[in-house]
């Protein structure tokens, strides 16, 4: 069945270091790739999202591109902010009939002043 | 901006009690969505719901769960008989045809 691996964290960085987060999955079909940030206490917010290869999503400062080569959509960010602590989710949506999301396990990222 | 409403945002409730957690999606959205994060853990997905039936649902979903969307505008889930391991985060997700997932900001479920 389909799955979404994501790297382990937490990630522990210092304010305006480079951020990767790295993410591959498996899948059927064609899927759409996405990319959830949850603040702490606070729900799930879409960050961006591709639903084809070789797309670029970018919100926020983040990127990502949909490899389908390499089944990967690892999210980047150059200069991260204290602001940028949350937990992230790599995410797919293989049938857009119901668009039923497979996560992944979500990686913490802890950005110090 | 819309958004989807979810209440209560915390319930604690005894193991073995009936608990309706609600939804309110945003009110031209098509597609329902009910999913769980248990502390630490992956967010699961349950179960979906469109033109009035459940259209997908996964193994957690069992019979101790149900959906209902009494009157066109809230969008419930019942868990009937709670167990200790139902305590998680449950979020509700609404969206139309060709668009992401609008979120709520959850309710804790903390069964003692």
């Amino acid at each position: 069945g389909d799955s979404v691996t994501q790297m382990e964290g937490p990630v522990t960085l210092s304010e305006e270091a480079f951020l990767t987060i790295n993410c591959t999955y498996t899948a059927t079909g064609y899927p759409s790739l996405f990319w959830y940030v949850q603040y702490p206490g606070e729900g799930l917010q879409l960050l961006l999202k591709a639903t084809k290869a070789d797309d670029k999503g970018s919100n926020k400062g983040f990127e990502a591109t949909y490899r389908k080569e390499t089944t990967s959509f690892h999210l980047e960010k150059g200069s991260v902010q204290v602001s940028d602590s949350a937990v992230y989710f790599c995410a797919l949506s293989e049938d857009d009939s119901w668009g039923k999301l497979q996560f992944g396990a979500g990686t913490q990222v802890v950005v110090t002043p | 901006e819309p958004e989807v409403t979810q209440t209560p945002s915390h319930q604690v409730t005894q193991m073995g009690q009936e608990v309706i957690l609600r939804c309110v999606p945003i009110s031209n959205h098509l597609y329902f969505y009910w999913y769980r994060q248990i502390l630490g853990q992956k967010v699961e997905f349950l179960v979906s719901f469109y033109n009035n039936e459940i259209s997908e649902k996964s193994e957690i979903f069992d019979d101790q769960f149900s959906v209902e969307r009494p009157d066109g505008s809230n969008f419930t889930l019942k868990i009937r008989s709670t167990k200790l391991e139902d305590s998680a985060m449950y979020f509700c997700a609404s969206r139309i045809q060709g668009t992401g997932y609008t979120f709520g900001s959850g309710t804790r479920l903390t069964v003692v």
